[in-house]
């Protein structure tokens, strides 16, 4: 069974930083593209970032560009983001999902991160 | 980026009877390997999304066949033949041939 499990989320100060990480299992993790998506408190849904198999091609939504970085241990089964420089723009439940077919198959339950003084 | 744009964003349907969201692109959403990829979404109240449709009409395994997807280019459409009670939630659209990948604004499914 797939499992993608968030974790790393909490509240932080504005201009802070926070990393996400997301533990997969039940499928071979270094096969896929991984991506992270956040979803504002009552909002729409975003794509943040994706990283390829072997985390040699990075890709970033305007808005995050600079602040955040995505990354990977295929050796861990973990997908991870670094976020910095932190606003109030960035509250949301950060979801880790899976590629399969051109979209996002597989998603975790999701991390809710909270930027506020 | 890729603006989808969904109608209606409410639609209350009463049990049984069939419902259909449409979503359209503002550019084609063919990539250049030929490919079309449309994905529709359910997010159950206080759930992640689901994935019930992947590259406009294919359906996800376990996903009831009531569901079905189609359309090309840039106009697509969901459609559910006979609505249950478990079909309630926000439905989305998402395009994933354009980067970044851009949602539809969710329709909410509820029953009359």
């Amino acid at each position: 069974e797939v499992q993608l499990v968030e974790s790393g989320g909490g509240l932080a100060q504005p201009g802070g930083s926070l990393r996400l990480s997301c533990a997969a299992s039940g499928f071979t993790f270094s096969s896929y593209w991984m991506s992270w998506v956040r979803q504002a408190p009552g909002k729409g849904l975003e794509c943040v970032a994706k990283i390829k198999q072997d985390g040699s091609d990075k890709y970033y939504v305007d808005s995050v560009k600079g602040r955040f970085t995505i990354s990977r241990d295929n050796a861990k089964n973990s997908l991870y983001l670094q976020m910095n420089n932190l606003g109030a723009e960035d509250t949301a439940v950060y979801y880790c999902a899976r590629h399969s077919w051109g979209s996002l198959e597989y998603w975790g339950r999701g991390t809710l991160v909270t930027v506020s003084s | 980026d890729v603006v989808m744009t969904q109608s209606p964003l409410s639609l209350p349907v009463t049990l049984g009877q069939p419902a259909s969201i449409s979503c359209r692109s503002s550019q084609s959403l063919v990539h250049n390997d030929g490919n079309t990829y449309l994905t529709w979404f359910q997010q159950r109240p206080g759930q992640s999304p689901r994935r019930l449709i992947y590259k406009v009409s294919n359906r996800d395994s376990g996903v009831p066949d009531r569901f079905s997807g189609s359309g090309s280019g840039t106009d697509f459409t969901l459609k559910i033949s006979r609505v249950e009670a478990e079909d309630v939630g926000v439905y989305y659209c998402m395009q994933g041939t354009h980067w970044p990948g851009t949602f539809g604004q969710g329709t909410k499914v509820e029953i009359k």
